[in-house]
């Protein structure tokens, strides 16, 4: 099972919205609803931000939102403050009842 | 508050075994399915393996990078995921995660996670 693709880096300046992709195939990401995303900080363990595509756990800012069209998830921070500079990675099921992990992607808040 | 706890880590040669666990404390630990992550040194991370909470059937799930080498168990009486690791290569040489999913079912939706473990395997 290969890593879902998303982009090395993206950048954004303090109150920006940024967007995260993850492309994945129809017998992933196109094929369940099963799409989580997590954020990582340097030497710690990551974090949930989303799950289910759409849907934050308790105590997740409102400013991370979620969706997904066809093979393609997206995560959009709105307001991006300092601290979600951070790794952020999304994962999905999988038709041979696996999960798959993003290739991950670094926010940089300029 | 919900606290996982890692041990079992270390530097083992090409083809050894180790045995990790994580004690969990401040939840229902049968109730919910658990799971390894892991994460080679600077790279991403990668699933590893899962076990379901009770109703659930309890069902286990893995990595084809790790399937018939790695088998993932639990006690419930004693709070515990295990992770059993053998015929070890150098590429599973990484930090070991425990991580509680947010109910029985395995959806890799890990909303507690260990601080994990280092796993080198090297000669």
């Amino acid at each position: 099972q290969s890593a879902l693709t998303q982009p090395a880096s993206v950048s954004g300046s303090p109150g920006q919205s940024i967007t995260i992709s993850c492309t994945g195939t129809s017998s992933d990401v196109g094929g369940y609803n099963y799409v989580s995303w997590y954020q990582q900080h340097p030497g710690k363990a990551p974090k949930l931000m989303i799950y289910d595509v759409s849907n934050r756990p308790p105590g997740v800012s409102n400013r991370f939102s979620a969706s997904k069209s066809g093979n393609t998830a997206s995560l959009t921070i709105s307001g991006l403050q300092a601290e979600d500079e951070a790794d952020y990675y999304c994962s999905s099921y999988t038709r041979s009842s696996t999960y798959v992990f993003g290739t991950g992607t670094k926010v940089t808040v300029l | 508050e919900v606290q996982l706890l890692e041990s079992g880590g270390g530097s083992v040669q090409p083809g050894g075994s180790l045995r990790l666990s994580c004690a969990a404390s401040g939840l229902t630990f049968s109730t919910y399915a658990m799971s390894w992550v892991r994460q080679a040194p600077g790279k991403g991370l990668e699933w590893v393996s899962a076990i379901g909470g009770s109703g659930s059937g309890g069902g286990t799930y893995y990595a084809d990078s790790v399937k018939g080498r790695f088998t993932i168990s639990r006690d419930n009486s004693k709070n515990t995921l295990y992770l059993q690791m053998n015929s070890l290569r150098a590429e599973d040489t990484a930090v070991y995660y425990c991580a509680k999913d947010l109910g029985a079912l395995a959806h890799n939706n890990n909303d507690y996670w260990g601080q994990g473990t280092l796993v080198t395997v090297s000669s």
